[in-house]
């Protein structure tokens, strides 16, 4: 399985600034996502990062607010822009080096990025 | 919003024990996959069942998938201190590969 590592593993952050997550992967992959886990909460999706082309995002989440980048297939980063104590979260990055419309491949997580929003 | 729920939401069960995690979902799915949650911290993989399969073993793991009624179950055995965890479900049911989160069930070993 790919071994994924993201940067920082925590952070606190005054409100109105902006963090940038990174996630490296050891080896090529097809796709990364990047996930929201709020306080208490599962998992949402945020948007998949798309390799040489913008970001897809899911409902309720806009690029203005967490631009991505997907330079290469082995890295990615999310911004968390113009921050507020509600986007106090875990920020996790997923990889799935499958393709697009197979059903057998496993998705793995990197450690997560603990962000506290003061 | 989460695909499905999981029930319990919370597990206490003593060392030794077997724990049984129920997960539901509402829509045809492609595959299923468990993981696990220390903490907050990241989530590791268990097992994947495709929507082909019944059931699947992996260690003390087993999971069962019945697609005529949208629910799939993590069983743990022997249990252990260190399976103490939150555990969660996760649907793939479209092309693009997306997850869709269960709500998860906490689960607590008692030694």
């Amino acid at each position: 399985s790919a071994v994924i590592s993201q940067k920082p593993s925590r952070d606190i952050c005054q409100r109105g600034t902006s963090l940038t997550i990174q996630c490296q992967v050891d080896s090529q992959v097809t796709m990364m996502f990047w996930y929201r886990q709020q306080p208490g909460q599962s998992l949402t999706l945020i948007a998949t990062a798309n390799q040489g082309s913008e970001a897809t995002y899911e409902s309720g989440f806009v690029i203005d607010k967490f631009p991505i980048s997907r330079p290469n297939l082995t890295f990615s980063t999310l911004t968390v822009s113009n921050m507020s104590p509600e986007d106090s979260s875990i920020y996790l990055c997923s990889v799935d080096d499958g393709l697009a419309g197979t059903s057998y491949n496993e998705q793995f997580f990197g450690p997560g990025t603990r962000l506290t929003v003061l | 919003s989460q695909q499905g729920e999981e029930d319990p939401q919370a597990l206490s069960i003593q060392e030794g024990e077997n724990a049984t995690m129920n997960c539901s979902y509402k829509t045809s799915i492609n595959n299923l996959q468990w993981y696990r949650q220390n903490s907050g911290r990241g989530l590791v993989h268990l097992i994947l069942i495709r929507s082909n399969e019944r059931e699947k073993h992996s260690g003390r793991l087993r999971v069962t998938l019945d697609t005529s009624k949208k629910s799939s179950s993590l069983l743990i055995t022997a249990s252990r201190a260190a399976d103490t965890a939150s555990y969660f479900c996760a649907t793939d049911s479209g092309s693009a590969r997306q997850l869709t989160f269960g709500s998860g069930t906490q689960l607590t070993v008692l030694p």
